[in-house]
């Protein structure tokens, strides 16, 4: 079974400022995906960036890149230029590669950036 | 841009009360699941879907739970008798192939009383 940790309970980063949120995950597969989704104050679910393993180039969408350390296990999400409206719960995820998979999460961060 | 829709938003309801929680998924999306988070948790899977059938689905899916494609448009999420543990937010989402990216609905904010 996978598992993912987001150890951090919550952040603050000043407006402007670049933010990095951890996260790590156990697996014994080769292939497989791995998101960050933003769950802002309205709930809603929504992608912010999508990693496949077999790739060595970390993602990158606008202000958000990633760090993705296979060897360690480990996937981070960096904010460049934080945005007010970057303030929401950040969820790690983990997807194995196969046919219909379910996503895995973590528990979440909650990321505040202030003015 | 296309988007997964969900209704209600919010359904209040009895214990014991049978709820019919609704999605529709993007129009060319084949995959479909339902996952849901207790307030202050995290998202935990519920069930998946493809071609008429559950794929997979979790411990929580029991037999309170079923799933149906009742049209070539329509996704639903039935609890049968519904207890007071089964209040939480409920997602819905879909994707076009198995890999690839799942795409979430608005979340169904389920109260029970």
């Amino acid at each position: 079974a996978q598992t993912v940790t987001q150890s951090q309970p919550e952040m603050s980063v000043q407006e402007a400022e670049t933010v990095t949120l951890s996260c790590t995950y156990d697996t014994s597969e080769n292939n497989y995906y791995l998101f960050w989704y933003k769950q802002p104050p309205s709930r809603q679910m929504i992608l912010v960036i999508r990693q496949e393993a077999y790739k060595q180039q970390n993602a990158t969408e606008n202000r958000f890149s990633v760090n993705f350390q296979k060897a360690a296990k480990s996937f981070s999400l960096k904010i460049s230029d934080s945005q007010l409206g970057d303030t929401a719960m950040y969820f790690c995820a983990f997807m194995k590669d196969g046919a219909n998979s379910k996503l895995t999460f973590g528990k979440g961060i909650t990321l505040s950036v202030r003015p | 841009e296309p988007e997964v829709t969900q209704t209600p938003s919010h359904q209040v309801t009895q214990m014991g009360q049978e709820v019919i929680l609704r999605c529709v998924p993007i129009s060319n999306h084949l995959y479909f699941y339902w996952y849901r988070q207790i307030l202050g948790q995290k998202v935990e899977f519920l069930v998946s879907f493809y071609n008429n059938e559950i794929s997979e689905k979790s411990e929580i899916f029991d037999d309170q739970f079923s799933v149906e494609r009742p049209d070539g448009s329509n996704f639903t999420l039935k609890i049968r008798s519904t207890k007071l543990e089964d209040s939480a937010m409920y997602f819905c989402a879909s994707s076009t192939a198995g890999r690839d990216t799942q795409y979430f609905g608005p979340g169904t904010r389920l109260t029970v009383l």
